[in-house]
């Protein structure tokens, strides 16, 4: 079974710090994708990021970065110098294969306060 | 970039009234479209999966008398609930999946719509 577990279920900090998001999968498959989506207020998913079970490399793009790591299966989301704009419901996601549907933590609601 | 485009936004109907929300990749062909419900502060749930020119497969618990979905083309598809009530306000929100996206290398193998939030009263 697939599952994606995100212990934070809702952070607040103040403008300009960093934080981190956490997110711990469970598969069988030896290949699988992850990926990060922002939902704000308005509903729609904004896609953030896709990682291959193959590659471990960690990626920064702007204040993003994502750290995979394999052997904990976790897949953390660390933004820097957070603004306000940053306030959003986060989802890390799974999936198994190209044809196949996502299987969405539960979530992690961010607040950043001016 | 695809683009899926999923219509109303928005609707606020009386309870017993069925409403129809459409799915449509604007450009690219979609084999696969999945529906997902999220009720208020609670993640994405996969409702079913529908596939072009044959019937929609369900998640357990979900009622397919209930949620009608309707893959006629290629880039259309239809979910319908039927006599719906105050417990099936929900946001819905449907995906396409480019059958190319695999091999084409593309980031995204699916594209959201932007949802519709469904009030039922």
């Amino acid at each position: 079974a697939q599952k994606v577990t995100q212990a934070q279920t809702e952070i607040s900090v103040v403008e300009k710090e960093d934080v981190t998001l956490d997110c711990v999968y469970e598969t069988r498959d030896t290949t699988y994708y992850l990926f990060w989506y922002k939902q704000p207020p308005s509903g729609e998913l904004v896609f953030l990021i896709r990682r291959n079970s193959f590659d471990e490399q960690n990626e920064i793009s702007g204040r993003y970065s994502w750290n995979f790591q394999k052997s904990t299966s976790s897949f953390n989301f660390t933004i820097t110098a957070s603004q306000v704009v940053d306030s959003a419901v986060y989802f890390c996601a799974l999936l198994r294969r190209y044809g196949q549907n996502f299987v969405f933590g539960p979530g992690t609601r961010l607040s950043v306060l001016p | 970039g695809a683009v899926v485009s999923q219509h109303p936004s928005w609707v606020i109907c009386k309870s017993g009234t069925s409403v129809k929300i459409e799915c449509r990749s604007l450009d690219f062909q979609a084999t696969t479209m999945f529906w997902y419900r999220q009720f208020p502060k609670q993640s994405l749930m996969l409702m079913a999966t529908s596939n072009e020119g044959s019937k929609a497969t369900y998640e357990q618990g979900v009622e397919k008398d209930k949620f009608l979905i309707n893959h006629a083309s290629l880039t259309l598809s239809t979910l319908t609930v039927t006599s719906a009530h105050p417990e099936d306000s929900s946001f819905y929100i449907c995906s396409a999946r480019n059958r190319d996206s695999q091999f084409q290398g593309l980031n995204q193998p699916q594209h959201f719509g932007d949802g519709t939030r469904l009030s039922i009263l």
